[in-house]
């Protein structure tokens, strides 16, 4: 058990919906990294916040937007869906702001699946 | 771009044998090289990671091999067990960036 938790497990929904993932982080982890994982792109880096600031971006869509709360949870809003954004999303959690610091600890994920 | 290009895509070893993953990258800043595994419904967990300042780096069953001047480097499981069987991913990242991940190795181990 990593200690990341995210919910919920699975996620069916239709074309043009909103959702929203949820990541609890590690206890006493700062940062938060949202990943999307799918068969033909592997892991893509989409966003990080580090004790509530965005602190780096990936390949995020413009219909994705993250935030991290005071309690440090974050989440994860996708909007407008498309049939493309049917992926597994990860969440991971570190101690630190930099990802060459020290490891990042990855939930189980959340399985979008688009309708 | 960023890229980290992994080898195989899926790789049969029998039990006792041993399993090898490649990865190389483009970016010479990259100075951080962690190896993660990833079980079926499992999110991906840091195995072992290695930085620059050295070639080899080992624990337990699994070796990270680095050449700082092919700008490579690998993954050896020793000894590979059914256990071992699962999808694993090399990585890289420069001071204070992104992981960038390969696309992943899936691994079957045959008793």
């Amino acid at each position: 058990d990593s200690g990341v938790t995210q919910t919920p497990k699975h996620l069916i929904t239709a074309t043009g919906q909103r959702v929203t993932l949820r990541c609890s982080p590690r206890s006493g982890d700062l940062s938060v990294y949202w990943y999307q994982q799918s068969l033909d792109q592997g892991l893509q880096f989409l966003i990080q916040y580090y004790n509530g600031e965005e602190r780096a971006k990936g390949n995020i869509l413009e219909r994705f937007s993250a935030q991290q709360f005071p309690d440090l949870h974050s989440e994860l809003n996708l909007s407008s869906l498309e049939l493309g954004d049917s992926a597994l999303y990860f969440c991971a959690s570190s101690a630190w702001d930099s990802a060459t610091v020290g490891p990042q600890h990855f939930g189980d994920g959340t399985r979008l699946s688009i309708l | 771009q960023q890229q980290v290009k992994q080898s195989p895509q899926s790789l049969i070893v029998q039990k006792g044998g041993i399993s090898i993953i490649n990865c190389a990258y483009e970016n010479t800043a990259f100075d951080y090289f962690p190896w993660y595994q990833q079980f079926p419904g499992k999110g991906p967990a840091l195995l072992i990671a290695i930085r620059p300042d050295v070639s080899e780096k080992k624990e337990g069953r699994f070796t990270i091999s680095f050449n700082k001047s092919a700008k490579q480097f690998s993954l050896h499981i020793m000894d590979s067990q059914p256990g071992d069987s699962a999808t694993y991913f090399c990585a890289a990242a420069g001071s204070g960036d992104k992981l960038t991940f390969g696309t992943g190795t899936r691994l079957a181990v045959r008793p």
